[in-house]
């Protein structure tokens, strides 16, 4: 069955990077793109890029540009998100979810990774 | 960027019931539409696609309709495990975006 897991909750100071890993099992890795949403407390759903592990291809939410990573190690079966120049605002649970047809749809997610960022 | 609004923000409703959630997208997004179950602590599952299509395993007691702007998520016969939040999402252009969620309450 498909599987993301992901990395455990972190605590970050601001203005450090964070890299939190979504390890994907049950299916042909560089068939389907990772994408990355992040959801601070009480909060909605926020996209914020999406990475194709075969070839590399990426796409970020302007807002993330500049300051967002993604990664993936085809021979392990795992995406990565690396965010840096923490701020208190990214305090927020972070999803990888598998994006079918061009990443419109995102049929399987991870089970969120905590990122506090606190002084 | 694609704006999504829902209504009602929350709705409170008795198992048996039927409960309609409205999503709108601010521009033309034609069927492009998903909408998503999220419960406390988790992480969102995918319901719909293209506005009506049901994914693997959703009951059929959900379904969704629209196109354009104007699109619906129906519960028919609410049962005590559909406590969630729902959420609509775009998915006709780049950045995606979601709508802010509509929280559904067994009384």
């Amino acid at each position: 069955q498909v599987q993301l897991v992901q990395s455990g909750a972190e605590v970050k100071k601001p203005g450090a990077s964070v890299k939190v890993s979504c390890k994907a099992s049950g299916y042909t890795f560089t068939n389907f793109d990772i994408n990355w949403v992040r959801q601070a407390t009480g909060q909605g759903l926020e996209w914020m890029g999406w990475m194709n592990p075969r070839g590399g291809a990426s796409g970020f939410a302007q807002k993330f540009q500049g300051r967002v990573s993604l990664s993936s190690n085809t021979s392990t079966t795992t995406a990565y998100m690396e965010l840096s120049s923490l701020t208190s605002d990214d305090t927020a649970v972070y999803y990888c979810a598998r994006g079918v047809v061009s990443s419109s749809w995102f049929d399987y997610w991870g089970q969120g990774s905590l990122v506090t960022v606190s002084s | 960027d694609f704006q999504m609004t829902q209504s009602p923000s929350s709705v409170s409703a008795s198992v048996g019931d039927r409960v309609t959630i409205t999503c709108r997208a601010g521009q033309d997004i034609r069927r492009w539409l998903a909408w998503f179950q999220q419960k406390p602590g988790k992480a969102p599952k995918l319901l719909i696609y293209e506005t009506s299509t049901l994914q693997s395993g959703v009951p059929s007691r959900f379904s969704g309709s629209g196109s354009g702007t104007d699109f619906t998520l129906t519960i028919t016969s609410l049962q005590p495990e559909d406590s969630a939040t729902y959420f609509c999402q775009q998915a006709h252009a780049l950045p995606r975006t979601f709508g802010p969620g509509t929280k559904v309450e067994i009384k």
